[in-house]
């Protein structure tokens, strides 16, 4: 069965503490994999696709990376505004269709001043 | 640029009454749309999705139903809501190979 999981649930971090969120992955064939960000009571927001395995994207202080099995957001001297819930997803081969996605359960970071 | 809305952004709605939820999409043409489930604790869950006016495809067997009456139009309706209806229901159109995603409605069947 294809399946998302997200680690850990919850990450609380002091202002300029950098961590990391991993998203692991066993699906059947990966045709992309997203990053979302999800602020309480909103719609996700778009990060970034990431489609092979060694690829990386970066965007301010965030950065995504790609491995065979699993895809990390690492976290660089975040701030309080980073808090929010990051969720991953993944497209698959044979999918016929962009949107269908398989989202993890997200993974709710809380940044303190 | 392409926008995406939805309505209403919040509603509680008694067992056993209908629903009906609204998107729509400016900016683009012919669009593929989407309706997902984010259920409290759960991950997101697609439910729906439409290449075209009148084409609809479900994913999960449910007490739901939608509909695309327009081009960029896409509803998402009940005729009787139960209690597991209640979660966040977000609809999402695809751009090139992202997804976008609206700013969702909170449903509550109480």
């Amino acid at each position: 069965e294809d399946q998302v999981t997200q680690s850990p649930e919850a990450l609380r971090l002091q202002e300029g503490e950098s961590s990391s969120l991993n998203c692991s992955y066993t699906v059947s064939g990966l045709r992309g994999l997203f990053w979302y960000r999800q602020d309480p009571g909103k719609g996700p927001e778009f990060l970034f696709t990431l489609y092979s395995a060694g690829e990386e994207k970066e965007k301010e202080r965030l950065k995504a990376t790609l491995t065979k099995k699993e895809s990390f957001l690492h976290i660089t001297a975040p701030k309080p505004e980073d808090s929010a819930t990051y969720l991953c997803a993944v497209r698959l081969h044979g999918s016929g269709n962009t949107g269908k996605l398989i989202f993890g359960q997200g993974t709710t970071l809380q940044v303190k001043p | 640029s392409q926008t995406i809305h939805q309505w209403p952004a919040t509603l509680v709605q008694p067992v056993g009454s209908p629903l009906s939820l609204e998107c729509t999409v400016e900016g683009t043409s012919n669009p593929n749309l989407y309706w997902y489930r984010q259920a409290a604790g759960r991950g997101l869950q697609l439910l729906f999705y439409s290449v075209g006016i009148g084409q609809i495809s479900s994913e999960v067997p449910q007490n739901l139903s939608a509909s695309r009456p327009q081009d960029r139009q896409f509803i998402l309706s009940s005729k009787k809501l139960l209690l597991s209806d209640s979660g966040f229901y977000l609809c999402a159109w695809a751009g090139g190979n992202t997804i976008y995603f609206g700013e969702g409605s909170w449903l509550t069947v109480v």
